[in-house]
Order: C-alpha cells, then sequence, then structure tokens
C-alpha cells in the first residue's frame, strides 16, 4: 500500500492553463505538505495543512491554491501556470517527528 | 531565520572508496536533524535521524551520521560506497513548534563510479 499517493505523475501543460495535483495519506497523519523541487533540485516548502486547517503559507504567489477537504487528502490547484512553476511537486505527511513523502508530480510547462 | 547549508554540491567517487557528506545547519536551540536519500526518479528516504543521546546516528544501508553540537554539524559518512549509492542527499531540520515542518538544504549529488 503507498502511504502517501500523488496524482499525476507527471503533467504536461501550456503557459495559462490551470491544473491541479492530488495527494491522498492512509497513515492517519495529522499533518500534510507540499513541498516545491526546482530544476536545481532544491527542496522548498510551500503549504501545510493540520488536521484541515492551512499552519504554514511560505509566500507561494497567489495562483496556488491549496485545499484539505479532509486530513487525508490535500490538493494543489495552480492558476494561470507559468514557465517558473516548472518543478517537482511533492506531497508529504508527518505525525510528530516522522515524514513520509509522495512520489513527486512533474509539471512542465511549455 | 532557520537554514540548512551542505557544501558539497557534487561529489564523484569510486566505488569502495569513504563517503563524507557535510551538513551545517544555523538555529541556536533544540533541532532534529536528518538525512535523506532521493534515487533518480524517485521520493525521498529517510536515511537516518538524530533527536537526542548518542551523536553517532546508525542508519540504513550502511549509513551513519556524526552530530557536534558546538560545530552545528552533522555530517553523513558511510566507508565503502557502492554504485547503487549513486543519489541525491539531502540534510534536514526540524525545531518542532506549532510550524513543524522540515528545512532541507541544497541537496549533494553523489556519483559513484564502478
Amino acid at each position: 500500500d503507498t502511504a502517501v499517493s500523488q496524482t499525476p505523475k507527471y503533467l504536461v501543460t501550456q503557459m495559462g492553463n490551470d491544473k491541479s495535483i492530488k495527494c491522498e495519506q492512509n497513515l492517519g497523519h495529522d499533518t500534510m505538505y507540499w513541498y516545491k523541487q526546482d530544476s536545481k533540485k532544491f527542496l522548498k516548502i510551500m503549504f501545510s495543512y493540520n488536521n484541515k486547517e492551512l499552519i504554514i503559507n511560505e509566500t507561494v504567489p497567489n495562483r496556488f491554491s491549496p485545499k484539505s477537504p479532509d486530513k487525508a487528502h490535500l490538493n494543489l490547484h495552480i492558476n494561470s501556470l507559468e514557465l517558473g512553476d516548472s518543478a517537482v511537486y511533492f506531497c508529504a505527511s508527518s505525525q510528530g517527528q516522522t515524514w513520509h513523502f509522495g512520489d513527486g508530480t512533474r509539471l512542465s510547462i511549455l | 531565520a532557520q537554514s540548512v547549508s551542505q557544501h558539497n554540491h557534487h561529489v564523484i567517487l569510486s566505488e569502495a572508496a569513504s563517503l563524507e557528506l557535510g551538513c551545517n545547519y544555523s538555529y541556536g536551540g533544540t533541532v532534529n536533524l536528518f538525512w535523506y536519500v532521493q534515487y533518480p526518479g524517485q521520493h525521498l528516504q529517510l536515511l537516518l535521524k538524530y533527536f537526542s543521546g548518542d551523536p553517532l546516528v546508525k542508519g540504513i544501508k550502511g549509513f551513519e551520521a556524526e552530530f557536534i553540537k558546538s560545530k552545528f554539524s552533522f555530517n553523513l559518512r558511510k566507508p565503502s560506497v557502492q554504485w547503487s549509492d549513486t543519489a541525491e542527499y539531502f540534510c534536514a531540520l526540524n525545531y518542532g513548534g506549532a510550524t513543524n515542518k522540515l528545512i532541507f538544504g541544497t541537496g549533494t549529488l553523489l556519483a559513484v563510479q564502478p
């Protein structure tokens, strides 16, 4: 069973489009995250939710809107995609000091 | 602000060579420290972690790390690398609190030549 699963694995789209990435965890963790890994492999936190409540928003453009319908899901919607949004987006969950990461979604903007 | 530095961006070794990857952090309080590995095209996997106690921590796949508080360091070591260790290695810290997040270093790409 995959602990943290995100879909799609690959996303290729054009500038200006709107797209969503979904994430689900079956670990019963209270906290979920979105991280962005850029072309230089740097991992930076974007958002964190704890029991459906937003607790971290790291100066991410308003075009990015996370949504957590329940504590097992954290989706990421991106409006008006730009070239600079090309990256790998990782979902993660945590409970205490234990983190699990998804396999990532590689977003490519044409 | 809290940060993690990995000074080696790219390391190339031959099989059986010894490995040491540097990690320094900036935070004056109590920290939890981690090393993660990312194999090509895969997600992050935990190698080892340090919370407290013995500063020499042993992890999976023969890796170990030493926490030196006075140097704000948590260097990763392996006595003899294998080709399969080729991957990106990330040091990370967490200092707890209300915003429980992992702060990552910039990563070190290790290439092991057979």
